[in-house]
This record gives C-alpha cells, sequence and structure tokens, in this order.
C-alpha cells in the first residue's frame, strides 16, 4: 500500500516566522511531489511541486526534497495568518498512469 | 487556467435516493478522478477514469458507481444514497502521466448531506 504521511498538527507559528512542514513517502518510484493548500471549507489548489532533489523556492515558499530518505518538506517564510489552511502533500504514484497519492494533511495556524 | 466545474456546491438528498454528482473539465484532460474528504481522513479516492468509457476502482468504491461518456465530464452517481455517504465530494483531472507536469486539478468540491 503506497502511503504518504503528514504530522496532522495544528502547527502554530507565529506572525512572520519560518513554517516547516514535512512529509514521508513510502513508494521509491514515486517521481514528483506536490504541496497543496486547502483553506477550510475549500478545495485543495496547488501551490508547488518539485521532482529533483534539493531545493525550490517561488516567493515565499521553499520545497525541499530528499529522495534517498524519501522525504519531502515545504517552508513558508515570513508567515502570515492568511496562511493559515491545512497543507496536503502528494507523490506521484510510480510506474504508469496511477493516481496521486495524498497525506492527510497538516493544519497550520499562524497567530497574529 | 485550467477549469473544473462541479455542478452542485450543497446538496441535500432523502436516505435510499440515487444521486448524481456532475463534473466538468475545460482541459482536455485523460485523467479525471472523484474523491471523498471527511475530516481525520483525508482524501479518498472512490473511482478515476484515464479514458472515456474506461473507470477504476479506488480505495473506497463500494456504493458508488461512475460514468465517463464524453472526455471532459466524469459523473459519480450514489446509487442509494445513505447516511455514511454524507461528505464533501472533490472532483479533480489531470493530464496523463508522461505527459508533463501531472498535478491534480480540484473543481470547488460539492457537500452532499444525505438525510
Amino acid at each position: 500500500q503506497k502511503e504518504v504521511e503528514q504530522n496532522s498538527g495544528p502547527l502554530s507559528v507565529p506572525e512572520g516566522a519560518i513554517a516547516s512542514l514535512n512529509c514521508t513517502y513510502s513508494d521509491r518510484g514515486s517521481q514528483s511531489f506536490f504541496w497543496y493548500r486547502q483553506y477550510s471549507g475549500k478545495s485543495p489548489e496547488l501551490i508547488m511541486f518539485i521532482y529533483s532533489n534539493g531545493d525550490k523556492e517561488d516567493g515565499r515558499f521553499t520545497a525541499q526534497l530528499n529522495k534517498a530518505s524519501q522525504y519531502v518538506s515545504l517552508l513558508i517564510r515570513d508567515s502570515q495568518p492568511s496562511d493559515s489552511a491545512t497543507y496536503l502533500c502528494a507523490a506521484s504514484g510510480g510506474l504508469g498512469n496511477t493516481p496521486l497519492v495524498f497525506g492527510k494533511g497538516t493544519r497550520l495556524s499562524v497567530i497574529a | 487556467d485550467v477549469k473544473v466545474t462541479q455542478s452542485s456546491r450543497y446538496l441535500v438528498k432523502r436516505t435510499g435516493e440515487k444521486v448524481f454528482l456532475e463534473c466538468v473539465q475545460d482541459m482536455d484532460h485523460e485523467n479525471m478522478f472523484w474523491y471523498r474528504q471527511d475530516p481525520g481522513l483525508g482524501l479518498r479516492l472512490i473511482y478515476f477514469s484515464y479514458d472515456v468509457k474506461m473507470k477504476e476502482k479506488g480505495d473506497i468504491p463500494e456504493g458508488y458507481s461512475v460514468s465517463r461518456e464524453k472526455k471532459e465530464r466524469f459523473s459519480l452517481i450514489l446509487e442509494s444514497a445513505s447516511t455514511n455517504q454524507t461528505s464533501m465530494y472533490l472532483c479533480a483531472s489531470s493530464p496523463l502521466a508522461g505527459a508533463g507536469n501531472t498535478e491534480a486539478f480540484f473543481g470547488q468540491g460539492t457537500r452532499l448531506t444525505v438525510v
């Protein structure tokens, strides 16, 4: 069974701090990884994806991938109250055309 | 912009009714998915389809069926709605794996209540 594990939280950080969200995955064949943000009552929206080992930066967001450790993380710099949401990590299904495997999400709360 | 549109935002149905949830995407994606999302359980895949008239069971297909008669449209059918099917239902689409970025794009969700 392919799995993506995330700490459910809540993770509370003060405004302006760095929020660090982590995820591990079980399928070594997974090639690409996605971070979605989901506000309460809304649908998930993609904020970042990463394919290669190392860091990928986009504005205040940095995704990090370590395939040897099967570990993906998302850093949010200068956290804002508007970043308060649930963050879902997803991994590609490996070989073939298979659905993304989603973690259950980490709830982030940024305190003003 | 990719658009995935679900036919209803909120729906209330009675136990035993046959319920249709419709989803349309406008990006010519091959893959379409139906998920349900419940507190503490995350996103659970019900069914997916990678081509017209093709369907694959996901993790929780019991009590559901699907129809894909056209590439852009994927319908979820609750044959006889039950209260334990009260949930948020999310439709998504994505390109075929190997065709580049395989991110899934989600519709706005349908909050279904079965009474």
